[in-house]
């Protein structure tokens, strides 16, 4: 049973400062690691990709990748009340499926 | 340019009726998803479509559920004598190939009475 596994949260983080989400998953062969962002209400928006180990940079967004680990992680830099919402981490299997984790919860105090 | 979109975004049925939801996938995209997402759930993988064909049929819940894509474009989920606990937000994603980055529509609200 292929896995992703996520904190359900909610994680409460203070306006301007670092909200770190973290992701693990039980298949040593994938490739393929995405974050989403889902609002409540609405469908997932995707946030970033990340296919090869260490960092990947956008804007206040930073994805973080380890594959010894079986670990993907999403920092969001200067967190702002607009990115509270449920954070959604994927990650593409073998048969080109994506395993989904359950969702962290983001609350950005002001 | 323009996005996934779904219709319709929310269609209220009554329990035994077939229902028949539909997705546009982005525009030379040749990967195409369903997914199902119950109230406060996660995302669901019902079937994904490369081209015209279901590779992975594994995640439709069961036979009530069929799904088909023509043309490389449009695809239709459709559900025969729904049930309450049919009753989600249907998901459309669609990607450039297998393996990329899946761009989701609004989605169907589904309401089965």
């Amino acid at each position: 049973q292929k896995e992703v596994e996520q904190n359900s949260g909610p994680l409460s983080v203070p306006e301007g400062a670092i909200a770190s989400l973290n992701c693990t998953y039980s298949d040593r062969g994938s490739q393929s690691f995405f974050w989403y962002r889902q609002y409540s209400g609405k469908s997932p928006e995707l946030i970033m990709s990340i296919y090869s180990n260490g960092d990947k940079e956008d804007g206040r967004f930073t994805a973080q990748l380890n594959k010894a680990s079986q670990y993907v992680s999403l920092l969001i830099r200067d967190s702002q009340p607009s990115d509270s919402a449920t954070y959604l981490c994927a990650v593409m299997d073998s048969n080109y499926q994506l395993i989904w984790g359950a969702g962290t919860k983001l609350i950005i105090k002001p | 340019g323009a996005g996934v979109s779904q219709s319709p975004s929310n269609k209220v049925t009554e329990k035994g009726k077939d229902v028949e939801l539909r997705c546009d996938p982005i525009s030379g995209h040749t990967a195409l998803y369903w997914y199902r997402q119950r109230l406060g759930q996660g995302l669901e993988f019902l079937i994904y479509f490369q081209g015209n064909s279901a590779p992975d049929k594994s995640g439709l819940p069961s036979d009530r559920f069929s799904a088909e894509r023509t043309g490389e474009s449009v695809s239709t989920l459709t559900i025969q004598r729904t049930q309450q606990e049919d009753s989600a937000v249907y998901l459309c994603a669609s990607s450039l190939e297998e393996g990329v980055e899946q761009y989701f529509g609004p989605g169907t609200r589904l309401t089965v009475t």
